[in-house]
């Protein structure tokens, strides 16, 4: 299977809170990261977290860790049109500098 | 953040032909490459890891006579798709990341994500 997995589909009302949730396998992830990646662009960074935390909040986003779980979620508040896009989460293993992604999860807003 | 460009942005050409792709670390000295490639609504697939210097990795099933990569400078490396056939059409994307000093890609060592190249192969 994936060793990364995300849900493919969200839709949520403007104003909302959206949840983007994904899972992984390896033990050995360090970083853990959320792209968005707009229709034909490439990936920015959103967020990053530290294996050994647990929370992360930066703005409108809330990174949660649960490492017991392998299981990390972006909590995105008040979302707005302009957050319509894909999201990936990605982990880095070790001291690898490559990156495993998810297979992005589409989110969509409605007005 | 960093800026990384990739040109060019779009390119259609004939089956047979190779296509060359340039990704461009613009404001730091980019010590590793990495190419991906995206299908439609899918995620990206690591193709291969290149250092400043030395010859790229290829991941597993990647053919690497079919995909060169040249990484001859800090600021510049190339993907060239040789003899492009209709199934090479995809997404590629290009980032670049330092581990010269802490900079701007500090301690986390961030990949700085290009805009990517939409290749077509008639």
């Amino acid at each position: 299977g994936e060793d990364v997995e995300q849900s493919l589909f969200l839709s949520v009302r403007e104003g909302d809170s959206s949840v983007i949730n994904c899972t992984y396998t390896d033990s050995s992830s360090t970083y853990l990261y959320w792209y968005k990646q707009e229709p034909g662009a490439g990936l920015q960074l959103l967020t990053y977290i530290f294996s050994n935390m647990d929370m992360k909040q930066d703005q409108r986003l809330t990174v949660l860790l649960n490492k017991k779980d392998k299981h990390l979620s972006l909590r995105i508040a008040d979302t707005q049109t302009g957050d319509s896009a894909i999201y990936f989460c990605a982990e880095r293993r070790g001291s690898a500098r490559q990156l495993t992604f998810g297979s992005g999860t589409q989110l969509t807003v409605l007005p | 953040g960093a800026v990384v460009s990739q040109h060019p942005s779009r390119v259609i050409c004939k089956s047979g032909t190779s296509v060359k792709i340039e990704c461009r670390s613009l404001d730091f000295q980019a010590t590793t490459m990495f190419w991906y490639r995206q299908f439609p609504k899918q995620s990206l697939m690591l193709m291969a890891t290149s250092n400043e210097g030395s010859k790229a990795t290829y991941e597993q099933g990647v053919e690497k006579d079919k995909f060169l990569i040249n990484h001859a400078s800090l600021t510049l490396s190339t993907l060239t798709v040789t003899s492009a056939h209709p199934e090479d059409s995809s997404f590629y994307i290009c980032s670049a990341s330092s581990n010269i000093g802490q900079g701007r890609t500090g301690s986390y060592n961030e990949q700085f994500f290009g805009p990517g190249t939409r290749l077509t192969v008639l």
